[in-house]
């Protein structure tokens, strides 16, 4: 039974360049999330989705940043025209449960390095 | 969404028992008390949840006071490969749509010395 998975596991872009992250939850988790966590910090929750549909974005900044899960196919975090400022790891998990659950598994991350 | 209050940092001995306790005085009743454990370079891995009492797990048990504004998470006979971040968090279930949030914060830097 695979965990979740991410990738790319690292991924260097030049400044004004696009990244995309990909996460596959667990096997029959539909609800995911994405953290954003910067050397020696805690995780920041960015956004909670579940299958094509975004349940609480709050934690995301305005611009740039907008987050998918489709029906088919993994959830994507997508970061138009980085800056320095989004490096950083980017942690995907998934739950089973039907509502915002404390009880959540981590994929090993994507390390995000803009030059 | 109560706050927590955990030790930045402990240190420990192998083959000794260590007791993380995090502070969540204004826990509400239908709030869960989760722990994850977190090494470099790694996600966060789901290590115990409980409501009250005592849990215990293959990896740790988990001390919850009737009152339930903290809670200590016990770590049996630590090895070297115990040393990790060690989070608190306090929520449960929520209904969509609130305005609830998931926080991690700074968590607890557990060192264990040889």
């Amino acid at each position: 039974n695979a965990g979740v998975m991410q990738n790319p596991r690292h991924l260097v872009r030049r400044r004004g360049q696009e990244a995309r992250l990909r996460c596959s939850p667990m096997k029959g988790h539909s609800h995911v999330y994405w953290y954003r966590q910067l050397p020696e910090e805690g995780l920041k929750f960015m956004v909670y989705l579940q299958k094509e549909n975004i349940i609480d974005e709050s934690g995301m900044p305005k611009e740039r940043f907008s987050a998918e899960f489709p029906k088919e196919g993994p959830s994507i975090l997508r970061i138009q025209q980085v800056v320095r400022g989004d490096s950083a790891a980017y942690f995907c998990a998934s739950s089973p449960k039907t509502a915002l659950s404390y009880e959540q598994y981590f994929g090993p991350g994507t390390r995000l390095t803009v030059t | 969404l109560a706050k927590t209050t955990q030790p930045i940092s402990m240190d420990s001995y192998e083959g000794q028992e260590v007791n993380i306790t995090c502070s969540h005085n204004n826990i509400a009743t239908n709030d869960y008390i989760t722990w994850y454990q977190q090494f470099p370079s790694q996600g966060p891995r789901f290590i115990i949840q409980g409501y009250k009492t005592k849990v215990t797990n293959e990896v740790a048990s988990l001390f919850i006071p009737a009152d339930r504004k903290s809670s200590t998470l016990s770590l049996p006979r630590v090895s070297l490969s115990d040393t990790a971040v060690y989070y608190c968090l306090v929520g449960g279930p929520r209904l969509m749509n609130r305005d609830d949030k998931i926080i991690f914060g700074k968590g607890t830097r557990l060192h264990i010395l040889p």
